[in-house]
């Protein structure tokens, strides 16, 4: 069975850092881009950042770019997101998926909370 | 700029069919869509891709029920014989050079 298994998530102080994981199982994770998907509460989906088989390319969004760092270990078959000076809006279920375009697999998510 | 506009809410009865639409912006109807489905309080579910041809390709175990197609750019997704665990959002996904894209989803009631 394909599994992506989110951890990492909690409650965190506005400007804090946290680091979100994703374990991957059930397929090649090293064939395959991944990415970092959002949902706000009651909002809707809003892609976050997104990363190369092998590493070398990685790409964020706009809003979250020189705060968050998308990077991945392929011997672990691991995604991993680093948030860094977090804020209210910033609060959010963080899915992680596969696909390099269209994304084809999802995991459950983790719960991210900003809030002093 | 890239961005997909979905209709808020659509509703049907059970047993009916629906068609959810998906429209690209202006310079971009070439570009092919996912479509991913999400039931209340679950994470969502990758349901097909759906090309500018019209073409589409299912992921793993999405029922016939589930057709995708395309007009212009305009891109759909059709639910027929529509079941309670059907009402779910739906949102639309595409990509361009360095972002994805989602459309604001459509939230469908089965009556």
């Amino acid at each position: 069975d394909v599994q992506l298994v989110e951890s990492g998530g909690g409650l965190i102080q506005p400007g804090g850092s946290l680091r979100l994981s994703c374990a991957a199982s059930g397929f090649s994770f090293s064939r395959y881009w991944m990415s970092w998907v959002r949902q706000a509460p009651g909002k809707g989906l809003e892609w976050v950042a997104s990363i190369k088989q092998d590493g070398s390319e990685k790409e964020h969004a706009d809003s979250v770019k020189g705060r968050f760092t998308i990077s991945r270990d392929n011997g672990k078959n691991s995604l991993y997101l680093q948030m860094n000076s977090l804020s209210a809006e910033d609060t959010a279920v963080y899915y992680c998926s596969s696909g390099a375009y269209e994304i084809d697999r999802w995991g459950q998510g983790t719960l991210v909370i900003v809030s002093s | 700029q890239l961005v997909l506009t979905q209709s808020p809410s659509a509703s049907a009865s059970l047993g009916a069919s629906v068609k959810l639409t998906c429209t690209l912006s202006s310079g971009h109807s070439s570009y092919a869509i996912a479509w991913h489905q999400q039931q209340p309080e679950k994470g969502p579910r990758y349901l097909m891709k759906v090309n500018s041809d019209g073409s589409h390709d299912k992921g793993d175990g999405i029922p016939d029920r589930f057709s995708g197609s395309s007009s212009g750019a305009e891109r759909y997704l059709t639910i027929s014989s529509l079941q309670s665990e059907d009402e779910a959002d739906y949102y639309c996904q595409t990509w361009g050079t360095g972002i994805r894209v989602f459309g604001g989803g459509t939230k469908l009631t089965v009556l």
